[in-house]
């Protein structure tokens, strides 16, 4: 079993929908947690973190962490064209080393 | 403020030979990490600097790899007698690591291809 897990994708959502991306991890002991969005050719940019149950909200990105289930997920809502990139969800025990899933692609369709 | 840079961003080299690829953190910025990414997957974990101070090298794949963060700054990856599987994306990050904040920043990458 890998460690972080995402739905393989890609993903096509129509422009202005919900885009609703998962991610499970296997090691109960994980304490922080990230979304990363990385465009075709780019690095990996954080544009989440979670560190407690339940949900943030960041504009149009709610990130939502359920321990118990060992699962994040990040919607995005009213999508966008820029949206459209592989979105990577990160996991750390130990706040050092993350341990990345292999990502999901979406596609905003304009 | 600026980024992480690093350098050089294309590295073309041939099986056999060293190379050094070179990060710069974010000024501040007292971790520094080290990832490669394979194309279609997530960054995976190299090594890590905290201050100048290696304290992880457990994701480096054999002893060919090494890393140095000498002055608590900048470091530097060396890869000696290169071989093909190590054709790859090797990206740094850097953290403020303080009690707030655990997020990491990464630069732009180099891209190492042997020959």
């Amino acid at each position: 079993q890998k460690e972080v897990e995402q739905n393989s994708g890609p993903l096509s959502v129509p422009e202005g929908a919900i885009a609703s991306l998962n991610c499970t991890y296997s090691d109960r002991v994980s304490q922080s947690f990230f979304w990363y969005r990385q465009y075709s050719g780019k690095s990996p940019e954080l544009i989440m973190s979670i560190y407690s149950n339940g949900d943030k909200e960041d504009g149009r990105f709610t990130a939502q962490l359920n321990k118990a289930s060992q699962y994040v997920s990040l919607l995005i809502r009213d999508s966008q064209p820029s949206d459209s990139a592989t979105y990577l969800c990160a996991v750390t025990r130990d706040d050092y080393k993350l341990s990345f899933g292999a990502g999901t692609t979406v596609t905003v369709r304009a | 403020g600026a980024g992480v840079s690093q350098s050089p961003r294309y590295k073309v080299t041939k099986r056999g030979q060293d190379v050094a690829l070179r990060c710069d953190p974010i000024s501040g910025h007292v971790s520094l990490y080290w990832y490669r990414q394979a194309l279609g997957q997530g960054p995976e974990f190299l090594t890590y600097f905290n201050y100048e101070a290696q304290q992880d090298k457990s994701g480096l794949p054999n002893d060919r790899f090494s890393a140095e963060r000498p002055e608590g700054s900048i470091s530097t990856l060396t890869i000696q007698r290169t071989e093909q599987r190590d054709s790859a994306m090797y990206r740094c990050a850097s953290s403020p690591r303080d009690s707030f904040s655990y997020e990491q920043y990464f630069g732009p990458g180099t891209r190492l291809t042997v020959t």
